[in-house]
């Protein structure tokens, strides 16, 4: 079974706009991922939280974590249309267990 | 390339055929994960390596499934007697295990057809 939901499935925003993506899990975490899976491909990472912190940043994208309500989100600003791609988040519940994915958002960023 | 190679990319196979596919992790990575994604979800974890044991196996991999990785190098996964239910992407990822924090990396994924 899955830990997370992404919220929403999908968004399509246009080029130049910033794009949300929230994330909701279950149970207690270690750290909490970000990746990124464009159609058919692989999974690249993004970004990593850890547990104790609550916002991160790295280059376009800010993650913030609220462990109280069990959530998470990503922001992409001034999206591209490279960005297009579905987004995944993933919690550990140690430093280096399997991960337990969400479903995913599908961003489509429109030129 | 230095990153997490599988083979093959895809594969398509009659129901009731054995299936193999390989993982190469990056080198320096001493855990290799096994999951597998069907369309519109995200991946779910099937069984993972620390060198060459076999740490933990989720309920999804049933006795018809097998994973082996014996030098602690590259990993192979067996689907014995295969289903159209199996098809699905295989996704292999490796990490140090010896990061406090560690980001798996994947690889390109096997794409599993079964008619």
């Amino acid at each position: 079974s899955q830990q997370g939901e992404e919220d929403p499935q999908a968004l399509s925003i246009q080029e130049g706009e910033n794009a949300t993506m929230n994330c909701s899990y279950k149970t207690s975490i270690n750290n909490l991922q970000w990746y990124r899976q464009n159609s058919g491909r692989g999974l690249v990472h993004l970004i990593l939280i850890r547990s104790n912190e609550r916002e991160k940043h790295s280059g376009r994208l800010r993650v913030t974590l609220d462990t109280s309500k069990k959530s998470s989100s990503l922001l992409i600003t001034a999206s591209r249309a490279a960005d297009t791609a579905s987004y995944f988040c993933a919690t550990g519940d140690s430093g280096n267990t399997p991960l337990v994915f969400g479903k995913g958002t599908r961003l489509s960023v429109i030129a | 390339d230095t990153g997490v190679s599988q083979n093959p990319r895809h594969k398509i196979t009659k129901r009731g055929q054995n299936v193999t596919f390989r993982c190469d992790p990056i080198s320096e990575h001493n855990r290799l994960y096994w999951y597998r994604q069907t369309l519109g979800q995200g991946p779910e974890f099937l069984t993972y390596f620390q060198n060459e044991a076999q740490l933990e196996k989720s309920r999804l991999l049933s006795d018809r499934f097998s994973a082996e990785r014996p030098k602690g190098s590259f990993s192979t996964l067996e689907i014995q007697r295969t289903e159209q239910g199996d098809s699905a992407m295989y996704l292999c990822a490796s990490s140090f295990q010896l990061a406090a924090y560690y980001e798996q990396y994947f690889g390109p994924g096997t794409r599993l057809t079964v008619t």
